[in-house]
């Protein structure tokens, strides 16, 4: 098993704040993705990443993958209540068939 | 299109029955996996599939069976239920490998085996 360490685990701010969500692992991974999830529901894709060095933005999330394709980070710009939720990350190797291998990752509260 | 449809929602299990979790998807998706999440632990591969009549095991596949006959459907059997079978389970489904379109997930089902 590929292993993806997520930080911080928790993260509770106020409304307006930046932040940055980490993702690491020893291994090399094809891609790098990151979901959201809500309470009762599925993740939800938010992103794939699969170039060393790529750096995405949707609206106020920036997502980067390493250089050396084994970490990424979420970074999101002037947060909102609406930004709440369990963000995931999951990296997508040759093993498993491409089946992802998940972090633990980060319940984020967005108080107003 | 309904995407990734996992039944039942719900379901509580004695200890020995078994059942299975069922998933389908309409968006013509050949990479299909089974996850379970649980507090603390994240979501952990239980099965997966490359395509229809090719599956293998992912990291905690034991008291799970699964197949895949048709391209659409991916069930989850399990044979007999344990109380650490208690989980959300999530199916997902890919275009393709490699992770480039990413996954779509089901919205699970909570499984309580007392």
């Amino acid at each position: 098993t590929q292993l993806l360490e997520q930080s911080p685990q928790f993260l509770s701010i106020q409304e307006g704040e930046n932040l940055t969500v980490y993702c690491n692992s020893s291994s090399v991974f094809s891609s790098l993705q990151w979901y959201r999830q809500e309470p009762g529901e599925g993740p939800v894709l938010l992103v794939t990443v699969v170039t060393g060095g790529e750096v995405k933005k949707l609206k106020r999330l920036t997502f980067q993958f390493g250089d050396a394709r084994k970490d990424s980070s979420l970074h999101i710009t002037a947060a909102q209540p609406g930004d709440t939720g369990l963000y995931l990350c999951a990296g997508a190797g040759s093993n498993s068939g491409y089946a992802l291998n998940f972090g633990k990752g980060t319940s984020l509260l967005v108080t107003p | 299109n309904a995407g990734v449809t996992q039944t039942p929602k719900f379901q509580v299990l004695k200890t020995g029955q078994s059942m299975t979790l069922q998933c389908a998807q309409d968006m013509n998706h050949e990479y299909m996996s089974w996850y379970r999440q649980d507090p603390g632990m994240g979501l952990r591969l239980i099965h997966y599939s490359v395509g229809a009549g090719i599956t293998d095991q992912g990291e905690v596949p034991n008291g799970y069976n699964v197949s895949r006959s048709t391209t659409e459907d991916f069930p989850l059997r399990l044979l007999s239920a344990a109380p650490s079978q208690t989980s959300v389970y999530f199916c997902a489904s890919s275009r393709t490998g490699g992770g480039v379109y990413g996954y779509t997930f089901g919205s699970g089902t909570r499984l309580t085996v007392v």
